[in-house]
């Protein structure tokens, strides 16, 4: 089955910095890769998501940026705020009837005041 | 519109008991999945129902049911439950289409 490994485990930055969280995914198949954003006592947030026939995909301060040679997907965010202070968690899919989701492990980002 | 809502949000049952969870999903979706969400495990896939059917389901033992109704709600079953079982069990909804899951706030069990 599919594996996503997902670096750093824990990320700190100062406000207005960027952050780069990555990850790495096994299944040729996987097509979709969504990024989710997690804070404390709450579910799962989806905050962007690339389809594979995209390799870039951006929204204000969000980006994804996927490369399917190499089979890596990351998330990047710009001027970052203390309100982006979560877990965030990287995912696959084949969306091909097997539609479940396979997360990374999650980075923890905090953003320094 | 609304979000995905979970009941209950806390449970705290004892070993070998069963515990049933619920999830309403975002109206007009038809697909519900289950994750469970454990520090050492993280988010695993459990089962995913559309239309009334089980059409996907991960590597969990037979404990671990769940069914769907035809308004789309679910309900996740836990039989015989085990210490190992307390986690955070977390609902998904979706058109259907394999994209674009909303999760819920999940129901946090303990079993004690």
């Amino acid at each position: 089955g599919e594996n996503v490994e997902q670096h750093p485990s824990t990320l700190s930055v100062q406000e207005g910095d960027s952050a780069v969280i990555k990850c790495t995914y096994s299944d040729s198949a996987s097509n979709y890769f969504p990024w989710y954003k997690q804070e404390l006592g709450k579910g799962p947030q989806l905050i962007i998501d690339i389809r594979s026939n995209v390799g870039e995909k951006k929204d204000q301060r969000i980006a994804v940026t996927l490369n399917k040679t190499a089979k890596h997907f990351s998330l990047h965010i710009t001027e970052t705020q203390p309100e982006d202070s979560a877990v965030y968690f990287c995912a696959a899919s084949r969306r091909d009837g097997a539609n479940n989701l396979f997360f990374g492990t999650g980075t923890r980002l905090t953003v320094i005041p | 519109k609304a979000g995905v809502t979970q009941t209950p949000r806390y449970l705290i049952k004892t070993r070998g008991q069963q515990v049933t969870l619920s999830c309403s999903p975002i109206s007009g979706h038809r697909s519900v999945s289950w994750y469970q969400q454990t520090p050492g495990q993280g988010l695993q896939f459990l089962f995913e129902y559309f239309s009334e059917t089980q059409r996907n389901k991960g590597n969990f033992p037979g404990r671990f049911s769940g069914r769907q109704f035809s308004n789309s709600r679910s309900e996740m079953n836990v039989s015989t439950l085990e210490l190992g079982d307390s986690a955070l069990y977390l609902c998904a909804s979706s058109q259907g289409d394999g994209d674009g899951y909303t999760f819920g706030s999940g129901t946090r069990l303990t079993v004690v």
